[in-house]
């Protein structure tokens, strides 16, 4: 088995641009596509980034997924902050094993 | 446009099984794998098992001795069966279509179903 870390709670302001972290421990972040979701209260999730760094059409420029394989980890950097972007985001990605394991979440607060 | 409506009960008593089924409208049934996950109140979301349009499964091993799904091809519905759940299985239950990628990518899912156990 493996897990996907993130961190428990990022704020920043509105305009900022922030960065929400996806460690793997067990494995290659390389090995399987990373998923982004966002979910805002009383909401199903939605996908913000699919493999890694592809955006669905809906999905606004502001937000860009990368992988790093030095420190095994993924990332979700949301440019130009806005209020609207408050919410719960949780990375998944999977291996030969587990089709889907999801990190831990981190909620993102923008004040 | 896909949808996916789901329901089931949402109280049960402790060792009664729960149940949930969730109907597929537009796109391809054949071409996914149909998955439920759960998030606990609080908590973060955790992967419950998936089907296919013929019958393939998948479970996440900590649950699988409890986990059984079915699919409906001619009505384009899936199920969850949960058994002998435990206040601990209280949670908003998910259901959402994977897109297989290596791994899985959902991009669409259910309404969410809040399944609360207590005596």
């Amino acid at each position: 088995n493996f897990m996907l870390t993130q961190p428990h709670s990022m704020s920043e302001s509105p305009g900022k641009t922030v960065t929400i972290s996806c460690t793997r421990s067990g494995g290659s972040i390389a090995s399987s596509f990373v998923q982004w979701y966002q979910q805002r209260p009383g909401s199903s999730p939605s996908t913000v980034i699919f493999e890694n760094y592809r955006r669905p059409s809906v999905v606004p420029e502001r937000f860009s997924g990368s992988i790093d394989r030095s420190s095994n980890s993924a990332s979700l950097t949301i440019s130009g902050l806005k209020t609207e972007d408050e919410g719960d985001y949780y990375c998944q990605s999977s291996d030969n094993v587990n089709p889907v394991i999801f990190g831990g979440g981190t909620k993102l607060t923008v004040l | 446009q896909v949808q996916l409506l789901q329901w089931g009960a949402g109280l049960l008593k402790p060792s009664e099984t729960l149940s949930l089924t969730c109907a597929v409208y537009g796109g391809s049934f054949s071409d996914y794998y149909w998955s439920w996950i759960r998030q606990t109140p609080g908590k973060g979301l955790e992967w419950i098992g998936e089907i296919n349009h013929s019958g393939s499964t998948n479970y996440n091993a900590s649950l699988k001795s409890r986990v059984s799904t079915s699919v409906d091809t001619s009505k384009h519905q899936f199920s969850l069966q949960l058994t002998s759940v435990t206040a601990a299985d209280t949670a908003v239950y998910y259901c959402a279509r994977g897109r297989v990628n290596g791994g899985r990518d959902f991009q669409h899912w259910g309404q969410g179903t809040l399944v609360t156990v207590s005596s």
